[in-house]
């Protein structure tokens, strides 16, 4: 069955470093995967998206890769800020526009 | 900004109670979704509704839930008798109109809590 692994852990980071966040699948191909933002009691809120031919995409701090060998996608966010404090969802898709999400990374960001 | 409601924001309720969940969609989405996020947990999809019509409900507990969309515009989600295990985050999102890779924009959510 399709498996989602983002770090369980929570990722701390001081302030203006960049942190990294990934997101491992097995047992399935996605066409595309994308990013999501949620902050306590509040909705998932749509960062990124990227395709299965597409290495890289960038949209201000925020950069993803999508390794489709290694079965991986990297969410980067530069020059972090307290402000980007909050847990990150990831969501490899297969086909169609039904979201199958992991279980997503918090991360704390340091003054 | 068009903003996906959901009402209410928490219900606490006892177990075999029935509840409802409203959800109203950003105007002109065709795609309404609901979802349940246990803590600590990503999203699960409930359901899927095309307009009127239930695209996906793989997941939905048909004993106890049921969902509805009878305009293709608002949509209430129903549990009963609700369950110890039925607490979490009911959320629900829409998309235009459902094509592969569309954004999916989240209401606030509903948190159940059965006691």
């Amino acid at each position: 069955s399709q498996k989602i692994e983002q770090n369980s852990e929570a990722l701390n980071i001081q302030e203006g470093k960049t942190a990294t966040l990934t997101c491992n699948y097995t047992n399935y191909s996605p066409a595309y995967l994308q990013w999501y933002r949620q902050d306590p009691g509040r909705g998932p809120v749509f960062l990124l998206l990227i395709r299965e031919n597409e290495k890289e995409k960038r949209k201000e701090r925020l950069k993803v890769t999508f390794d489709t060998t290694l079965k991986q996608s990297l969410f980067h966010i530069t020059a972090s800020q307290p402000a980007d404090s909050a847990t990150y969802l990831c969501a490899p898709t297969g086909g169609g526009n039904k979201l199958t999400f992991g279980t997503g990374t918090q991360l704390k960001v340091e003054l | 900004e068009a903003e996906v409601a959901q009402s209410p924001r928490y219900k606490i309720t006892e177990k075999s109670q029935a509840v409802a969940f409203w959800c109203d969609p950003i105007s002109g989405h065709a795609t309404l979704y609901w979802y349940r996020q246990i803590l600590g947990q990503g999203p699960e999809l409930l359901v899927q509704f095309q307009d009127e019509s239930v695209v996906d409900d793989s997941q939905l507990p048909k004993d106890r839930f049921s969902a509805e969309r009878l305009k293709g515009v608002d949509s209430t989600l129903k549990i009963q008798p609700a369950e110890l295990g039925d607490s979490a985050m009911y959320l629900c999102a829409s998309s235009l109109a459902g094509r592969e890779g569309e954004t999916q924009y989240f209401g606030p959510g509903t948190r159940l809590l059965v006691l």
